[in-house]
């Protein structure tokens, strides 16, 4: 069955630091998601991408966040210099499409990012 | 603000019970519900789509929407110990000016089963 892959699976970095975070879609899904989770909190959506481009954003994706599909495959998710805050579980999701029926968002294993 | 509010529970049932799991959205705009069931320290995993007012069945499963209401639940039949998970519910507003396809997500209901 496919299935949404992240890697790494733990990533420790310093505050002000940039780390990118890895996903390979399902094949032939063409919306692309980020969404994260603090410990304890609720899943928050981060940013959607479809035809390379966002497609929506939330407040918590600002200018230190950024997203990328640099080939067929992969869909990355890059922070540019890194604030405790950060700490989080962060998820990557894909759906087939967008219309009622074939918008299932299916979840990756996710990637927890300590910031030190 | 956009809110879908879950009861965080624990909920407590018997092995072979039927759980009850419930879950409201604030606007009416929303077009598509989920459930997720979310191992601890995993990530959420669909278990269940609805779109239309009424029941869907998918095994031991069924999901129940009821939009004027604003209300979607979910009733998990001869619940199981490896059932015992913090369980979702997420909504859609796809078809909406600015609603795209992000999923805003519950707190999520913790379900215990209990031998």
């Amino acid at each position: 069955e496919p299935e949404v892959t992240q890697t790494p699976s733990h990533q420790v970095t310093q505050m002000g630091q940039e780390v990118i975070l890895r996903c390979v879609p399902i094949s032939n899904h063409l919306y692309f998601y980020w969404y994260r989770q603090i410990l304890g909190q609720k899943v928050e959506f981060l940013v959607s991408f479809y035809n390379n481009e966002i497609s929506e954003k939330s407040e918590i994706f600002d200018d230190q966040f950024s997203v990328e599909r640099p080939d067929g495959s992969n869909f990355t998710l890059k922070i540019r210099s890194t604030k405790l805050e950060d700490s989080a579980m962060y998820f990557c999701a894909s759906s087939e499409a967008m219309a009622a029926h074939y918008n299932e968002q299916f979840f990756g294993p996710g990637t927890r990012l300590t910031v030190l | 603000q956009k809110e879908v509010e879950q009861n965080s529970g624990p909920l407590s049932v018997p092995e072979g019970a039927i759980a009850s799991l419930n879950c409201t959205y604030s606007d009416r705009g929303s077009q598509s519900f989920f459930w997720y069931r979310q191992y601890s320290g995993k990530s959420p995993e669909l278990i269940m789509s609805i779109y239309s007012n009424g029941d869907k069945e998918d095994g031991r499963f069924t999901a129940q929407l009821n939009k004027a209401s604003q209300y979607v639940s979910l009733l998990i039949r001869d619940s199981q110990p490896s059932d015992s998970a913090t369980y979702l519910c997420a909504v859609n507003m796809f078809g909406l000016t600015g609603g795209g396809n992000k999923l805003t997500f519950g707190t999520g209901t913790q379900l215990k089963v209990e031998l």
